[in-house]
């Protein structure tokens, strides 16, 4: 079963505004990443952030972790065009002692000019 | 940069052919990862490997099996392909150690779409 669940599936705003995407995920995590896919292409990682962090900053984009309730979110300020794409949430988990990231559905971000 | 390079963008094969997805990557990664994705479901990890020669079954190895005879290599085999294995087939991959355990980034190439007729 899937251990990340992103929330919403589906976001589109205007150019300028931020973007709020939020994952969900059901057990002990060693660190939780996220990562973007441009239409038909492969995923590229943006942030990572500890289970002993509670907020990183990269550029445009803030992630936060609160590991009592097993969620995160990835804020976007100030979303331009390029920003158009589907985002989603990995969580580093050992399962049956293998090492694995288990990715969540993705949410599809639009961002209208 | 790292590059992860997969053969094919897209392959169309008729149902019972015997299909390979070849992935290269050239940053000497010891961990290697196919996954297919397909709509509503996200990325499910089919198969990975820690060293040549090794490979570990993921979520949905049925109907796969790999080969990783050299270090830079994972190959993906669909031995008899069928409809329902129409998908987009990511491969992926992400350095070892300590340090890099710590992290577990993986590196992705650009994905193969693959319909099976």
């Amino acid at each position: 079963s899937q251990q990340g669940e992103e929330d919403p599936q589906a976001l589109s705003i205007q150019e300028g505004e931020n973007a709020t995407m939020n994952c969900s995920y059901k057990t002990s995590i060693n660190n939780l990443q996220w990562y973007r896919q441009n239409s038909g292409r492969g995923l590229v990682h943006l942030i990572l952030i500890r289970s002993n962090e509670r907020e990183k900053h990269s550029g445009r984009l803030r992630v936060t972790l609160d590991t009592s309730k097993k969620s995160s979110s990835l804020l976007i300020t100030a979303s331009r065009a390029a920003d158009t794409a589907s985002y989603f949430c990995a969580t580093d988990v050992v399962i049956q002692g293998a090492q694995k990231l288990v990715f969540g559905q993705g949410t599809r971000l639009t961002i209208n000019p | 940069d790292v590059k992860v390079t997969q053969s094919s963008r897209y392959l169309v094969k008729r149902t019972g052919e015997k299909v390979f997805l070849e992935c290269v990557q050239d940053m000497d990664h010891e961990n290697m990862f196919w996954y297919r994705q397909d709509p509503g479901l996200g990325l499910r990890l089919i198969y990975f490997s820690y060293d040549v020669k090794m490979k570990e079954k993921g979520d949905i190895p049925e109907g796969y099996s790999v080969s990783r005879e050299k270090k830079e290599r994972f190959s993906l085999i669909l031995e008899s392909a069928s409809t329902n294995q129409t998908s987009m087939y990511l491969c992926a991959s992400s350095p070892t150690g300590w340090e890099f355990l710590a992290k577990n980034i993986q590196y992705f190439g650009a994905g193969t779409r693959l319909s099976v007729l």
